[in-house]
């Protein structure tokens, strides 16, 4: 069974520019949470969703960003107008159900310059 | 709100050494708590959960004992090898999401 996917592994950006990041859950997980690392600091939550739905997006900044989980296909955090400070780590992780564990993929690491 | 306050590092210790890093959390509701382990360019992997107080979560020999009077969840292993070098962090779950403390990096030399 295959671990959480994410593609790409690297991505780098000029300011201003569109970033795609795509999750594909484990097979079996209907559940997609995303998770951004800053240099240095923890991870932290920001959406979580399910097929065609967003369930709590608290952890999302206002703007530029967005999420989905159609029902066909990857899971897609889109990062509008890229400012240097999204540089980070972007991990998503999927889970079976509601609050059962979560399992983490390997990262998106986005570099703007 | 929720948070988690993890051990600092980084942390160098020898092979067959013990191993303790502290983490205390505050959590409105009953959380589940969970040491994850991230190696170098890779994502999180779970190392161990418990899900009540007074469980215990193992695995790999790593421990770590649900303590509800304390708010602390701390991670052990008697004895470390050089392949346990990663950083490790603890993470409360209520809700829908993880709280995750900033990690402790974990060195351990021959």
């Amino acid at each position: 069974n295959a671990g959480v996917m994410q593609n790409p592994r690297h991505l780098v950006r000029r300011r201003g520019q569109e970033a795609r990041l795509r999750c594909s859950p484990m097979k079996g997980h209907s559940h997609v949470y995303w998770y951004r690392q800053l240099p240095e600091e923890g991870l932290k939550f920001m959406v979580y969703l399910q097929k065609e739905n967003i369930i709590d997006e608290s952890g999302m900044p206002k703007e530029r960003f967005s999420a989905e989980f159609p029902k066909e296909g990857p899971s897609i955090l889109r990062i509008q107008q890229v400012v240097r400070g999204d540089s980070a780590a972007y991990f998503c992780a999927s889970s079976r159900q509601y609050q059962e564990t979560q399992y983490f993929g390997p990262g998106t690491r986005l570099l703007v310059l | 709100g929720d948070s988690v306050t993890q051990m600092e590092g980084p942390v160098t210790l020898s092979e067959e050494a013990f191993l303790t890093i502290n983490c205390t959390y505050t959590a409105t509701g009953y959380p589940s708590l969970f040491w994850y382990v991230q190696y170098p360019g890779e994502g999180l992997q779970l190392l161990l959960k418990a899900t009540k107080a007074d469980d215990k979560g193992s695995n790999k020999g790593f421990e770590a004992t649900y303590r509800k009077e304390t708010t602390s969840f701390h991670l052990e292993k008697g004895s470390v090898q050089v392949s346990d070098s990663a950083v490790y962090f603890c993470a409360p779950f209520t809700g829908n999401q993880f709280y995750f403390g900033t990690g402790t990096s974990l060195t351990v030399i021959p």
